[in-house]
């Protein structure tokens, strides 16, 4: 069974699209993450949600949205897509504050 | 802010060679220590953590000392084999404001040949 699920796995858009990236865990997790890993493999954390509350919030774009209809989801949509935004985004899941599980990654191309 | 430093890669090993990977942290207060393997084209698993000074955290013959006084928790291999050929991650958990947010150090990627 897979725990923490990624759709799409690869994403090619051009600049200025509108894109969502969905992710699900069937862990029973309050806590949901989102990561941005970059061409030199270098990750950053972009966003936590516990139980649907958004808790931690670093320092990115506001074409950045992430939406939590319930605690075992958690997409991510982004507007306005740049060239920068290539990267690979991994959602990760955990227990509070136990060990977080990492989703497959979605590698997004903009062109 | 905390940060993690890692040595820089790659890291070329002959198989059954002794493995040796830095990480280095700098923290307030006192964080959860981890090792993060990603194999090529798949997402990150866990393969070792430690949530206090002097634990060792170890797995598939890997290992791993957190060392408060040193603030470094080195990863060790005693015989390598190809199918450790990865990228590497140190991190450290910090549970300021009520989150729990990895913050990782830059990744070693190791390649281990016959």
């Amino acid at each position: 069974d897979t725990a923490v699920s990624q759709t799409p796995k690869y994403l090619v858009t051009q600049m200025g699209n509108d894109k969502s990236i969905k992710c699900e865990q069937n862990l029973g997790h309050d806590t949901m993450y989102w990561y941005k890993q970059d061409s030199k493999k270098f990750l950053k954390i972009m966003f936590s949600y516990n139980n649907k509350e958004l808790i931690i919030n670093e320092t990115v774009p506001n074409r950045f949205s992430p939406k939590s209809p319930d605690k075992a989801h958690l997409n991510l949509h982004i507007n306005s897509l740049e060239l920068g935004d290539s990267a690979v985004y991994f959602c990760a899941s955990s227990q509070e504050t136990g060990e977080q599980f990492f989703g497959p990654g979605t590698r997004l191309t903009v062109l | 802010g905390n940060s993690v430093t890692q040595m820089e890669g790659p890291v070329t090993l002959s198989e059954e060679a002794f493995l040796t990977i830095n990480c280095t942290y700098t923290a307030t207060g006192y964080p959860s220590l981890f090792w993060y393997v990603q194999y090529p084209g798949e997402g990150l698993q866990l393969l070792l953590k430690a949530t206090k000074a002097d634990d060792k955290g170890s797995n598939k013959g890997f290992e791993a000392t957190y060392r408060k006084e040193t603030t470094s928790f080195h990863l060790e291999k005693g015989s390598v084999q190809v199918s450790d050929s990865a990228v590497y991650f140190c991190a450290l958990s910090d549970r300021a404001g009520g989150g729990n947010k990895l913050t990782f150090g830059t990744g070693t990627q190791l390649k281990v040949e016959l």
